[in-house]
């Protein structure tokens, strides 16, 4: 069945760049996202990608995705104290239903 | 300012004692949907409603209701909560089930004792 896998924990220094990866199994996905979710918060849309683009850049994220791997990530360059959260990778799934699959997030530390 | 509103934000309630936690968007959406998070399991679809009076089930909609009289307005039911449906929620809208992007509410914590 679809699945999306994600690793659960990251940890950078500040400044650094941090790269979150994410697989998935279902080759007709036609759009892939990451969210990114604060303590407390809702769930963020940061951006996303149509299945025939191989990457996307907005201001600090780039996302790059390797469709034969299925392999989807994240890169956010000069990661600040502020970008400390949970990141979740997910597909929108067949048919009418803007389903979305979901991994079980990466949680992100970002150290002074 | 647009956005997704879900109250209350936390409840605590005890089995069988039916409960709504309702749903509101103010960008004219038509798809709503709600999903609970659970550790382990992230986020699952509960229901969901691709505009006014259509509703359909999720991967999870068992012990759950929903309805979808307005546009704004996506309620989710739990007409007898127990343990088990102790969770995170998250409503979230869609200006089309086709669009890419979906608004996501702040969350409702419940637990059921």
């Amino acid at each position: 069945g679809e699945d999306v896998e994600q690793s659960l924990f990251l940890s950078v220094r500040e400044g650094d760049s941090s790269v979150i990866n994410c697989t998935y199994t279902d080759s007709s996905s036609t759009y892939l996202y990451w969210y990114k979710q604060e303590p407390g918060a809702g769930l963020q849309l940061l951006t996303y990608i149509f299945s025939n683009m191989d990457m996307k850049q907005d201001q600090r994220l780039t996302v790059l995705l390797n469709k034969k791997d299925k392999h989807l990530s994240l890169r956010i360059a000069d990661t600040q104290t502020g970008d400390s959260a949970i990141y979740f990778c997910a597909e929108s799934s067949r048919g009418n239903n803007r389903k979305l699959i979901w991994g079980l997030g990466t949680s992100l530390a970002v150290n002074p | 300012e647009a956005q997704v509103t879900q109250n209350p934000r936390y409840l605590i309630t005890v089995t069988g004692k039916k409960l709504t936690v309702t749903c509101s968007q103010n960008m004219n959406h038509e798809y709503m949907s709600w999903y609970r998070q659970d550790p382990g399991l992230g986020l699952r679809q509960i229901y969901y409603s691709m505009n006014v009076e259509v509703t359909d089930k999720g991967d999870v909609p068992e012990g759950y209701k929903v309805s979808r009289k307005e546009k704004r307005n996506f309620p989710l039911i739990l007409e007898s909560p127990s343990p088990n449906q102790t969770s995170l929620y998250f409503c979230a809208s869609s200006p089309s089930a086709s669009a890419q992007t979906q608004y996501f509410g702040p969350g409702t914590r419940l637990l059921v004792l």
